[in-house]
């Protein structure tokens, strides 16, 4: 069964360095997403891109954060300068469309990053 | 106020037990989405509805659209069910999900 891959799974790194994260959606989706989840807390929306484009972003979304589709394959997300208050689960997740046959979504595993 | 809220927020079961979360939503909403988180951290979809119900194996979906409500209902509940499920609804016009903070459900044989 297709799945969506999240690499790393776990990743720690320093204050104020650059994280990237990666993913791989399912082959012929079109959506695709970033969502965090703070341990202990809800899962919260980061960013929607389609078409080559975020369509949507939260406020939690600000100029540290970007995401790139790099090759047609891959899906990453970016912490330019990482904070303390990054440290999160982030899982990446893909959908064919939006609509109640197609948007059905799709998770990855997650990747675990802790800033100390 | 949560946009969508859930309840309970834990839930003890004996293996064998009909279980029942609920979710209640403020928003309109052009879907529901039910996923299980587990322990592990991954997050799967379990059904995706936006009226009536869904059945798929033991778990059954239901969702009220002019009361803002939905169900997901387990039957003959197995300590392999034991994880946290979570509802989440796509408001109009959005691409994102809104989560509730789950229901960590645990299955004791």
């Amino acid at each position: 069964e297709p799945e969506v891959t999240q690499t790393p799974s776990h990743q720690v790194t320093q204050m104020g360095q650059e994280v990237i994260l990666r993913c791989v959606p399912i082959s012929n989706h079109l959506y695709f997403y970033w969502y965090r989840q703070i341990l202990g807390q809800k899962v919260e929306f980061l960013v929607s891109f389609y078409n080559n484009e975020i369509s949507e972003k939260s406020e939690i979304f600000d100029d540290q954060f970007s995401v790139e589709r790099p090759d047609g394959s891959n899906f990453t997300l970016k912490i330019r300068s990482t904070k303390l208050e990054d440290s999160a689960m982030y899982f990446c997740a893909s959908s064919e469309g939006v609509l109640m046959y197609t948007g059905e979504l799709f998770f990855g595993e997650g990747s675990r990053l802790t800033v100390l | 106020k949560n946009e969508v809220e859930q309840s309970p927020q834990n839930l003890t079961a004996q293996e064998g037990e009909f279980i029942t979360i609920n979710c209640s939503y403020s928003v309109g909403i052009s879907a529901l989405h039910w996923l299980q988180q587990h322990p592990g951290g991954g997050i799967v979809s379990l059904f995706m509805l936006s009226s009536g119900k869904k059945k798929h194996g033991r778990l059954i979906a239901t969702i009220n659209i002019q009361e803002k409500h939905s169900s997901l209902h387990i039957t003959a509940s197995h300590p392999r069910d034991s994880a946290v499920y979570i509802c989440a609804v796509r408001s109009y016009n959005t691409d994102k999900l809104i989560f509730g903070t789950g229901t960590r459900l645990q299955v004791f044989p």
